[in-house]
């Protein structure tokens, strides 16, 4: 079925080092690209999309690429910091689900310091 | 400017019961969505509103739940005859039109004993 699978689940790194996080999509339709970040007791927060028709986004230590041809999106995180500990999910809308928001299973990152 | 709020926060009730659960969405957003989130689990789509209309309520579990938008902005999720397997954490989520971003609330946590 269509889906949006996210790895790894756990990610553990020393503060200052980089941390990856990869999803796929099944949908080659789908256009648009969020991530949120979860803290605890709190809802998700956006903190960077990207929509199809660009490869790579970044906004300050965070980046996100796009390979639409192999159908994966990756956030990255430079420069980790304690407060970036949190749970991180991608989503992405599959078209051929009526264009709902499909959420990955998420990944609990935690920045040792 | 405020965000999406949900009330109640939390609320347990006993199974049998019907619930009500109320989404308030960011002035001006048009689109609002329900989704059901499971203890370390991405947020799951439930329904989602085009101003009052629902466009898609495919990811209700079964008949016993609801929704509505009277009047294109609050939003109500309704459960009826709760059972156990109701527990969740339920978050609502709005967006300026359809296919942007999408913010989402606090949540409301139901327990059904």
């Amino acid at each position: 079925g269509e889906n949006v699978e996210q790895h790894p689940s756990t990610l553990s790194v020393q503060e200052g080092d980089s941390a990856v996080i990869k999803c796929t999509y099944s949908d080659s339709a789908s256009n648009y690209f969020p991530w949120y970040k979860q803290e605890l007791g709190k809802g998700p927060q956006l903190i960077i999309d990207i929509r199809s028709n660009v490869g790579e986004k970044k906004d300050q230590r965070i980046a996100v690429t796009l390979n639409k041809t192999a159908k994966h999106f990756s956030l990255h995180i430079t420069e980790t910091q304690p407060e970036d500990s949190a749970v991180y999910f991608c989503a992405a809308p599959l078209k051929a689900a009526g264009n709902k928001l499909t959420f990955g299973g998420g990944t609990r990152v935690l920045v040792k310091p | 400017g405020a965000g999406v709020s949900q009330s109640p926060r939390y609320k347990v009730t006993k199974r049998g019961q019907d619930v009500a659960l109320r989404c308030d969405p960011i002035s001006g957003h048009v689109s609002l969505y329900w989704y059901r989130q499971a203890l370390g689990q991405g947020p799951e789509f439930l329904t989602y509103f085009n101003y009052e209309a629902q466009q898609d309520k495919s990811g209700l579990p079964n008949d016993r739940f609801s929704a509505e938008r009277p009047e294109g902005s609050i939003s109500t999720l309704t459960i009826q005859r709760t059972e156990q397997r109701d527990s969740a954490m339920y978050r609502c989520a709005s967006s300026r039109r359809l296919e942007e971003t999408q913010y989402f609330g606090p949540g409301t946590r139901l327990l059904v004993l």
